[in-house]
């Protein structure tokens, strides 16, 4: 069975720093790797996605992700954040046909000015 | 460009009625997902259809049930409310297999 780890809970980043969370899955086979943000009361809006290719995913709002195969790691980061990024993220893993999607518990940042 | 519709966005009943929440997907998406988040939880997976056959099954009660019709808009449904039913329910949308999921605002039903 697939599963998600996102081991902190809560991180405070002050504005214009550098923010990386956490993730680390648990799959069978070649995983497919995803970042949601969700703001408060809202939905989930996609930030980046992992399939195949390349390690180094590029994705909206200046948020990159690395798949690390060998850590079973897709970690995410941003290298400045703005106060706007104060949200939820979760990060999650898809089944083999990539749509039914295990989130993990979720990283709540919260931005300093 | 059009997004997944969700409605009712709010709901409030008391324990033991009956729920009926609505998804309209993006146009020409095939699959439909239904995903419950509690409070201060990761969402969950529920259940999904493609072409309007049950693709899927998560951790969805026997009190729900769902269905994706013609029009392939989905319905859940939801009897015996609990208490612990209190959450927020998303509904997305894909089109064929490792499509994006486009997910909706949910919609939040309070069981009082």
């Amino acid at each position: 069975a697939q599963s998600v780890t996102q081991p902190d809970i809560h991180i405070t980043v002050s504005e214009g720093a550098s923010l990386e969370l956490r993730c680390n899955y648990s799959y069978g086979a070649t995983p497919y790797l995803f970042w949601y943000v969700q703001s408060p009361g809202q939905g989930l809006q996609l930030l980046l996605k992992y399939f195949s290719g390349d390690t180094l995913v590029q994705g909206i709002k200046g948020f990159e992700a690395e798949f690390k195969r060998s850590q079973s790691s897709f970690n995410l980061r941003k290298p400045s954040v703005h106060w706007s990024d104060a949200a939820e993220y979760f990060c999650a893993v898809g089944d083999a046909a990539g749509n039914k999607l295990t989130f993990g518990g979720g990283t709540r940042v919260l931005v300093k000015p | 460009a059009a997004g997944v519709i969700q409605s009712p966005r709010h709901l409030i009943k008391e324990k033991r009625e009956t729920a009926t929440l609505k998804c309209y997907p993006i146009p020409r998406h095939d699959t439909v997902y239904w995903y419950q988040q509690g409070p201060g939880q990761d969402p969950q997976f529920l259940i999904s259809f493609y072409e309007k056959m049950q693709s899927d099954k998560g951790s969805i009660p026997d009190r729900f049930s769902a269905q994706q019709f013609s029009d392939y808009h989905s319905e859940l449904n939801m009897s015996s409310l609990e208490l612990g039913d209190s959450a927020l329910y998303f509904c997305a949308s894909s089109s064929g297999s490792h499509g994006e999921l486009f997910f909706g605002e949910g919609s939040r039903l309070t069981v009082l």
